[in-house]
């Protein structure tokens, strides 16, 4: 069974970092390109980030570019996203999901989120 | 940035009634698109892929067709069990966009 599922989130101070990780199980890992989403409260989904299989390319969203960084290792099946300098807007649900790379990139499976809170 | 624009904001359906959700992209995305379904506190699961291809264990009611910048979702028949958020997706130029979501509930 393909299972993703993250950890790390939490309440954080406005310009502080924190790293978000998924694990991934159920599928050969390294075959995947994989992205990172997030939802604020209510609020629509918004795309953040891209990593190719080998690591060899990243997309960013403009609101976090410079900012997050994600990163992946394949010995151990995760995909982490860096923040750092984090504002109050960036408070959200935040999903890894893996990209059905196929007619369009669409994501078959998503992890359940992990919720990042920045506030003073 | 693609925009994808998304309507209805939402509305309400009773048992077996045929529900139709449109998504417009700013420019033509050649059937780069998805569509996704979201219950309360879950994450989305994807429903249609390249614009019309059912992804797997998706009940046949649901269909998706389109193509240029225009691009439906169609649930034939509505069931309890379909109430949610539906969004739209674009999956062929970076920055990937989403539609706002259509909350479809049961009359």
């Amino acid at each position: 069974e393909v299972q993703l599922v993250e950890s790390g989130g939490g309440l954080v101070q406005p310009g502080s970092s924190l790293k978000v990780s998924c694990v991934a199980s159920g599928f050969t890992f390294s075959s995947y390109v994989m992205h990172w989403f997030r939802q604020a409260p209510e609020n629509g989904i918004e795309w953040l980030a891209y990593i190719n299989t080998d690591s060899s390319s990243t997309h960013y969203a403009e609101t976090v570019k410079g900012r997050f960084t994600i990163s992946r290792d394949n010995a151990k099946n995760t995909v982490d996203m860096q923040l750092s300098s984090l504002r109050s807007e960036d408070t959200a649900m935040y999903f890894c999901a893996r990209e059905r790379c196929e007619l369009g990139a669409s994501f078959d499976y998503w992890g359940q989120g992990v919720m990042v809170t920045v506030s003073s | 940035d693609i925009q994808m624009t998304q309507s209805p904001a939402s509305l309400s359906a009773s048992l077996g009634e045929t529900v139709t959700i449109q998504c417009q992209a700013s420019e033509d995305i050649y059937s780069g698109l998805a569509w996704y379904q979201q219950k309360p506190g879950k994450s989305p699961q994807l429903l249609i892929y390249g614009a019309s291809s059912l992804q797997d264990g998706v009940p046949s009611r649901f269909s998706g067709s389109g193509s240029g910048t225009q691009y439906s979702l169609k649930i034939s028949s509505m069931q309890t069990e379909d109430e949610g958020v539906y969004f739209c997706q674009q999956g062929l130029k970076y920055p990937l966009t989403f539609g706002s979501g259509t909350k479809l509930e049961i009359k």
